[in-house]
């Protein structure tokens, strides 16, 4: 009964190639979200969806491709990975927008 | 003691004392606050929010106190226990389509 979960928990991959990353809420939750974090823990939002529609966008390369199916998913494309993409990210979700959001369990991405 | 290494600042306490943990948030707009803990290779996880009408508020053994003259947000756990190390991040929102930011983090270490 996990309420974010995203999978997978670990990614190892050579630069270039291109991953995805998926995430589901049960919580009903009409809110989802991208969060990045550095080395140094640092959280940083990438995109957020309401009601499958983009949100937000914070300046992120245009390599990462959000896509919503629904309002419960919020799955996360990279293309032509680089060094500078290995980090740990967080999908979340919230009932109201921006305010009190859960997170899930983090995918730790390492490009090789 | 409270100090500040390479990478995180860190808070040391000994098991069942208080702890203190500090944000000094950037924007005088904010009018929204929430607390997270995220423990090693989890996501992080709400503990306590606060609006901006508010100067304080209390859970189950952490108490917030905002202080929106000085732009100060401050995170009191009673007793602490050697569950609650962890990294505290505060987060700060801008009410609209703005998106929470967190603040850098701060690792509790508690001392059995």
């Amino acid at each position: 009964d996990t309420a974010v979960s995203q999978t997978p928990k670990y990614l190892v991959t050579q630069m270039g190639n291109d991953k995805s990353i998926k995430c589901e809420q049960n919580l009903g939750h009409d809110t989802m979200y991208w969060y990045k974090q550095d080395s140094k823990k640092f959280l940083k939002i990438m995109f957020s969806y309401n009601n499958k529609e983009l949100i937000i966008n914070e300046t992120v390369p245009n390599r990462f491709s959000p896509k919503s199916p629904d309002k419960a998913h919020l799955n996360l494309h990279i293309n032509s990975l680089e060094l500078g993409d290995s980090a740990v990210y967080f999908c979340a979700s919230s009932q109201v927008s921006n305010e009190k959001l859960f997170f899930g369990s983090g995918t730790q991405l390492s490009v090789l | 003691g409270e100090s500040v290494g390479l990478h995180l600042p860190t808070l040391s306490v000994q098991e069942g004392d208080n702890s203190i943990i500090n944000c000094a948030y950037s924007n005088s707009a904010s009018d929204y606050f929430i607390w997270y803990k995220q423990e090693s290779g989890k996501g992080p996880q709400f503990i306590i929010d606060i609006r901006s009408n508010m100067d304080k508020r209390q859970g189950q053994r952490v108490t917030v106190l905002l202080n929106k003259t000085v732009k100060h947000l401050s995170l009191q756990i009673a007793a602490t226990q050697p569950g609650d190390s962890a990294v505290y991040f505060c987060a700060e929102l801008n009410s609209g389509n703005t998106p929470l930011v967190f603040g850098k983090g701060t690792r509790l270490s508690v001392i059995a």
